[in-house]
């Protein structure tokens, strides 16, 4: 089965600052990869997603690249405030979601 | 997105014990996950529940175990059977988005503590 591994476990920005988490997977044969934010106590967030057809996608401070050759997604915050402090999971899909492990992103203010 | 709500929001419960977890949504769809996620941890898929046939689960989980049904497009319940701490978890289902397009929306779990 499909296998995604996320990176880094924690990250920890200043506010202003940039935030890259990264996501690899195993099986060629997904083709959706969604981005969860999960605040503490929550249900997690769709804010962001890309198909395999599509390299990359913005939506204002956010964005995701897919490279398919090499089989990893990256999900870019741009300008972080402390607001956006939480965990984020990456997820691929084919049938079915397999998520990372997560990230937990603090926003120092 | 669809409205998703689950019940009960949490509960405590004895060791043997079992509990029946509620997921309604606003709209009829075609598909239901359902989802634990440790403390601490990713979220992991118990079992997709179609309406008109069995659950469909994952490696690890069982039907024995978390028995779940589906009678209609809007509903469907999972139940912990013969709970231990290690059930000990958020349970969270899910649904596809509207236009079938692989997008996923979460309920918003039900946080379940054995003793």
């Amino acid at each position: 089965g499909e296998n995604v591994e996320q990176h880094p476990s924690t990250l920890s920005v200043q506010e202003g600052d940039s935030a890259v988490i990264k996501c690899t997977y195993s099986d060629s044969a997904s083709n959706y990869f969604p981005w969860y934010k999960q605040e503490l106590g929550k249900r997690p967030q769709l804010i962001i997603d890309i198909r395999s057809n599509v390299g990359e996608k913005k939506d204002q401070r956010i964005a995701v690249t897919l490279n398919k050759t090499a089989k990893h997604f990256s999900l870019h915050i741009t300008e972080t405030q402390p607001e956006d402090s939480a965990v984020y999971f990456c997820a691929a899909n084919f049938n079915k979601f397999y998520f990372g492990s997560g990230t937990k992103l603090n926003v120092k203010p | 997105s669809a409205v998703i709500s689950q019940k009960p929001s949490r509960d405590i419960c004895q060791r043997g014990t079992s509990l029946t977890i509620q997921c309604q949504v606003d709209s009829q769809v075609t598909m239901m996950f359902w989802y634990r996620q440790q403390p601490g941890q990713s979220l992991t898929l118990i079992a997709t529940a179609n309406q008109g046939s069995e659950a469909t689960y994952e490696s690890g989980f069982v039907i024995d175990k978390f028995p779940i049904s589906r009678p209609n497009l809007t509903f469907s319940t999972l139940t912990v059977s013969n709970m231990s701490p290690e059930d000990s978890s958020i349970y969270l289902c899910s649904v596809e988005g509207r236009e079938k397009n692989h997008e996923q929306f979460f309920g918003p779990g039900t946080r379940l503590t054995v003793l």
